[in-house]
């Protein structure tokens, strides 16, 4: 069975400064992989995808994430987090596909940003 | 283009009750699918219809059931209520449900059990 987990449930960090947020993964097959970003009150947004091929993966709002089969990780990054990045961010994994809309979330990783 | 729209976006009911939710996909979205989120459980999956069939299920109790119209706005049910169904309850929609069709989601209804 699937499985994600974020080992960070909360992270503070300067603005101007550069976040990684750590995920990994369990899945017996290539995994299909997630971020997205919830702010309070909010539905979830799709910041990056990984699903094949090139393993550093671009996203919206500045965002990267690196797949690294070896460690079963799939950790999100930005060189220079704003305050607007304050948010709780979700890492997700995914079978193929018609199970792919069965996403396995970890339990989150919330950022708080510091002026 | 509208998102996926949940209704309504606050509920309050009491034990042993049922309760209905509704979501409306993004236009021309065929699959939609449900998702639980509590603070304790984190966001669990509940079912996803495409084409009016559940296609895939979670591992939630018979008291959840859920149904997709022709149009494929989707419904979700929960029977006899719980104090431990207090939740967020997450609707996404998506073009075909296929791997490579990114999922939408909506604002949530937030379900409180009295």
């Amino acid at each position: 069975a699937q499985s994600v987990t974020q080992p960070d449930i909360h992270i503070t960090v300067s603005e101007g400064a550069s976040l990684e947020l750590r995920c990994n993964y369990s899945y017996g097959a290539t995994p299909y992989l997630f971020w997205y970003v919830q702010s309070p009150g909010q539905g979830l947004q799709l910041l990056l995808k990984y699903f094949s091929g090139d393993t550093l993966v671009q996203g919206i709002k500045g965002f990267e994430a690196e797949f690294k089969r070896s460690q079963s990780s799939f950790n999100l990054r930005k060189p220079s987090v704003h305050w607007s990045d304050a948010a709780e961010y979700f890492c997700a994994v995914g079978a193929g596909g018609q199970g792919a809309q069965k996403l396995v979330f970890g339990q989150g990783t919330r950022l708080t940003i510091n002026p | 283009k509208a998102g996926v729209t949940q209704t309504p976006r606050y509920l309050i009911k009491t034990r042993g009750q049922q309760v209905t939710l509704s979501c409306s996909p993004i236009s021309g979205h065929r699959s939609v699918s449900w998702y639980q989120q509590t603070p304790g459980q984190g966001l669990q999956f509940l079912f996803e219809y495409f084409s009016e069939t559940q296609r895939n299920k979670g591992n939630f109790p018979g008291r959840f059931s859920g149904r997709q119209f022709s149009n494929s706005r989707s419904e979700m049910n929960v029977s006899t209520l719980e104090l431990g169904d207090s939740a967020l309850y997450l609707c996404a929609s998506s073009l075909t449900g296929e791997s490579y069709n990114e999922q939408f989601f909506g604002p949530g209804t937030r379900l409180t059990v009295l």
